[in-house]
């Protein structure tokens, strides 16, 4: 039972232009939710996150934006930029007997064509 | 801070050798959690520590893997004896949980080949 899913394995999107990406979870009890990005050969880092107690956090070009009642947040990137192109995970965790662990999407690798 | 430290970066190892992947997390971070992506599984978790105590190791694959934690700044995933299907990039990582506050810290990862 895959409690993040992140549906969409790729994205291509002209630079300049933006790039939406999704991820859905099962598990009710996640309140803090992360995006991290990953380049080839290096390891995941963090971008953005947000917490259950919010429905919008922005950080630059960055926003996150989340819907508890779908059970579904997105990242936008506006605008994208070739350096953009990577691999975003999404994550969630929650509060109870897993506090500190966080359940991992199975990536999407967004291009940007310059 | 240097970040998370894995070693080695690379490891090419016959079928049924010992392999011993170390990591040294970020200082005064009190979680360090063991990944393993492949192109299949994506990024899943292997095991996690607390406080130097391993809190789920429900995703350890088998018993030929083993994770340890002796002190707060270093801790070691072994797997033996080694099979090709292990071949994977190991991912360490630390984070410190304040309040909301979960970002984990991740290492550079060991790239696995099992001949």
């Amino acid at each position: 039972d895959q409690q993040v899913k992140q549906n969409s394995p790729s994205l291509s999107v002209q630079e300049g232009r933006i790039s939406i990406l999704n991820c859905d979870y099962t598990n009710s009890m996640f309140d803090y939710f992360l995006w991290y990005k990953k380049y080839p050969a290096e390891g995941p880092t963090f971008l953005i996150s947000i917490s259950s107690i919010k429905d919008k956090n922005e950080d630059g070009r960055f926003t996150v934006f989340l819907n508890k009642s779908a059970k579904h947040l997105s990242l936008h990137i506006v605008p994208s930029q070739p350096g953009d192109s990577a691999v975003y995970f999404c994550a969630a965790s929650g509060r109870g007997t897993n506090a500190g662990k966080s359940t991992f999407g199975d990536g999407t690798t967004l291009t940007v064509k310059p | 801070d240097a970040g998370v430290i894995q070693s080695p970066r690379h490891e090419v190892t016959e079928m049924g050798q010992e392999v011993t992947l170390r990591c040294k997390p970020i200082s005064g971070h009190d979680y360090l959690f063991w990944y393993r992506q492949t192109m299949m599984r994506g990024l899943e978790l292997l095991i996690y520590f607390n406080n130097n105590v391993p809190i789920d190791d429900s995703g350890m694959p088998e018993d030929r893997f083993s994770a340890k934690m002796p002190n707060a700044s270093f801790s070691t995933l072994k797997i033996q004896p080694s099979e090709p299907r292990d071949s994977a990039v190991y991912f360490c990582a630390s984070s410190a949980r304040q309040g909301f506050t979960d970002t984990q810290y991740f290492g550079p990862g060991t790239r696995l080949t099992v001949l």
